[in-house]
């Protein structure tokens, strides 16, 4: 089945402890992203990668960091969370120049106190 | 100014009737426009895009757009209690040599049985 998983989907946390969301596909889709969602704010863009090695800042980069050395794995990395982080999270993926259709991941709802 | 604009409602229609969804973007250089609907607590999904002027039908959804003024809009005839959900409006522009999905803020419809 195709799909997009992420884990954990639900994190409890404390400031300044670092923790990675995993995000893996399995479409061997070029381009995977990660957003943000919050009350009356909608969707916003944390980073996204046009492949292996290639990543650039979305609308939100401060505090995050991602990496992507596989095609299937794109994890998000919050070095030091602070409680304005506290976010639904979701990875989504598509497969390139022409292909716009992208695909969500289940979420991450994350609480950083 | 926002890029993606929608009315954040709610929009509340009977059961059968047409619900009427708008959204605005700012960016003339845009070039692909999508309708999401993500039920509460899970992820987007896709159920529209449009790529140029006019109608596009799919089943009971249509979208419209209308480049010149910058609106794209959804419509969903006989509208079900089960279509009851937030409806965003995503626009994915070319920058650079990647694509950017914007999304705005969303529009929640409650269809009334």
């Amino acid at each position: 089945e195709a799909q997009v998983t992420q884990n954990p989907r639900y994190l409890i946390t404390v400031t300044g402890k670092k923790l990675t969301v995993t995000c893996s596909q399995n479409m061997n889709h070029e381009y995977m992203s990660w957003y943000r969602q919050d009350p009356g704010l909608g969707l916003r863009q944390i980073y996204y990668s046009m492949n292996v090695e290639v990543t650039d800042k979305g609308d939100v980069p401060e505090g995050y960091k991602v990496s992507r050395k596989e095609k299937r794995n794109f994890p998000l990395i919050l070095e030091s969370p602070s409680p304005n982080q506290t976010s639904l999270y979701f990875c989504a993926s598509h497969l390139g120049t022409g292909a716009h259709e992208q695909y969500f991941g289940p979420g991450t709802r994350l609480t950083v106190t | 100014q926002k890029e993606v604009e929608q009315n954040s409602g709610p929009l509340s229609v009977p059961e059968g009737a047409i619900a009427s969804l708008n959204c605005t973007y700012s960016d003339r250089v845009s070039q692909s426009f999508f309708w999401y609907r993500q039920y509460s607590g899970k992820s987007p999904e896709l159920i529209m895009s449009i790529y140029s002027n006019g109608d596009k039908e799919d089943g009971r959804f249509t979208a419209q757009l209308n480049k010149a003024s910058q609106y794209v809009s959804l419509l969903i005839r006989d509208s079900q209690p089960s279509d009851s959900a937030t409806y965003l409006c995503a626009v994915n522009k070319r920058v650079g040599s990647a694509r950017q999905l914007t999304f705005g803020s969303g529009t929640q419809l409650t269809v009334l049985p």
